[in-house]
């Protein structure tokens, strides 16, 4: 799978917008764009993904540039549960046999 | 469903001794896999079963650890002669179409 790159960490205030930045130039035409998250002592939580267009539901937003080299994850209006390490993931095998390939993510800090 | 279950949440065992984790699954779902991560990294993948058959595994997975999923419900993650490398959290992962749903996973202490 093509890789992604995050900034390590990020900081916003509770009830302020988020925006998680993630790259991927190498993204290929038949890749969907994944973001999970990762609650302390929890395991990853699936939040939303994509493919060409933006994406909306009840957790976040997904915007994808038009020439899907990156893409940028939307909290509307975080909370202190939001707290998390965001990760970005390429993945083109539908869930195929070796799953999704993690990076290090985004550590999100809410400040109260 | 009460989503993706681990037992045991933690264990701690001396180096050596044999453990073996355990996964229930959404009962749904066909494929499932094993993830092992470090502490800041993110999750790795280890293995793969679409049903009952172990379709693939990573090279972590040494000859040390072996997977399986009986009839294609519960999983079970046996590592033998462990090593403190090995401690680490152990997280099950089932799937049936493009998201998956994670355990809350089992922590392993090698000491």
């Amino acid at each position: 799978d093509a890789k992604t790159t995050q900034p390590n960490s990020m900081e916003s205030n509770e009830e302020e917008p988020v925006h998680l930045p993630c790259n991927h130039s190498t993204i290929s035409g038949t890749d969907y764009i994944h973001w999970y998250r990762q609650l302390p002592s929890q395991g990853p939580e699936y939040v939303i993904h994509g493919l060409t267009s933006n994406v909306n539901n009840r957790m976040a937003s997904l915007a994808i540039a038009e020439d899907r080299k990156s893409s940028t994850l939307i909290l509307h209006r975080a909370t202190l549960r939001d707290a998390a390490v965001y990760y970005c993931i390429l993945d083109n095998s539908g869930g195929g046999a070796d799953g999704l390939t993690f990076g290090k993510g985004t550590h999100l800090i809410i400040q109260p | 469903d009460t989503g993706v279950s681990q037992d045991p949440r933690h264990k701690i065992t001396k180096r050596g001794q044999n453990v073996t984790f355990r996964c229930d699954p959404i009962s749904e779902h066909n494929r499932l896999y094993w993830y092992r991560q470090t502490l800041g990294q993110g999750p790795e993948f280890l293995t793969y079963f679409q049903n009952e058959a172990q379709l693939e595994k990573s090279r972590l997975l040494s000859d040390r650890f072996s997977a399986e999923r009986p009839k294609g419900s519960f999983s079970t993650l046996e590592i033998q002669r462990t090593e403190q490398g090995d401690s680490a959290m152990y997280l099950c992962a089932s799937s049936s179409d493009v998201s998956y749903t994670f355990g809350s996973g089992t922590r392993l202490t090698v000491v």
